[in-house]
């Protein structure tokens, strides 16, 4: 089945970029889709199809996603965006969905 | 106000059956996928299988074929997850998620499903 990897934990000072890595074979010809989970709550969707933004999320949250790496930038972080964050694809060879194993965020 | 509102808590015993309700609010059930994922703290998120908005085939992973059942009742919104044969792993918290298609832009608040004897 495939597999995404993801580091299991950023850190980032307030005000600066976190940039958090989801890497998987050719996971440039999938679309990525990500979300942020805060304790004890349901993750929320912040980007989907590699690079697009639901309504309500800040444009600080932005994707790209080439080759073997799709990357969740959060510019100009704030203590708020504290979180875990979740990479997904769906995998049509299995026609199921994978998930990361999420990458927690501190923010410093 | 757009939202999933799922059924509450369950502690059950191995080998017993789970059935988790998930209603939709704000919006029509059939307009989108509806998916079902767990969480658990050992394998993080797991995808389990997904009602599409015909109410047709409906897909299951590998991992829960044999055991997981998902209906719904348009008349009242609602899909239903049933998950039998429970073992202690099965602990989790279990979500159903809106999707236009393949991704899920709305979650439920989540319903944990304790498997204990």
């Amino acid at each position: 089945s495939y597999v995404l990897t993801q580091p299991p934990s950023v850190s980032v000072a307030p005000g600066q970029s976190a940039r958090i890595t989801c890497g998987g074979d050719n996971i440039g010809n999938k679309g990525v889709h990500w979300y942020q989970q805060k304790s004890g709550q349901a993750p929320v969707l912040v980007v989907f199809l590699d690079s697009d933004r639901p309504s309500g999320i800040p444009e600080r949250f932005s994707g790209s996603n080439s080759g073997n790496t799709a990357t969740l930038t959060i510019s100009r972080v704030e203590a708020g965006d504290e979180a875990a964050y979740y990479c997904q694809v769906w995998d049509t060879a299995s026609d199921q969905g994978v998930f990361g194993g999420g990458t927690k965020l501190t923010v410093l | 106000q757009v939202q999933l509102v799922q059924s509450g808590a369950e502690v059950k015993k191995p080998g017993a059956s789970v059935k988790v309700s998930c209603t939709a609010s704000g919006y029509t059930l059939t307009d989108y996928y509806i998916h079902w994922v767990r969480q658990t703290p050992g394998q993080g998120f797991e995808w389990m299988g997904i009602v599409p908005p015909s109410g047709g085939s409906r897909s299951v992973a590998q991992q829960f074929q044999g055991r997981l059942t998902m209906t719904r009742d348009t008349s009242t919104n609602t899909v239903y997850m049933d998950l039998s044969s429970l073992r202690f792993d099965d602990t989790a918290i279990y979500y159903c998620a809106r999707a236009p298609r393949w991704y899920f832009d709305l979650w439920g608040r989540g319903t944990l499903v304790t498997v204990s004897s």
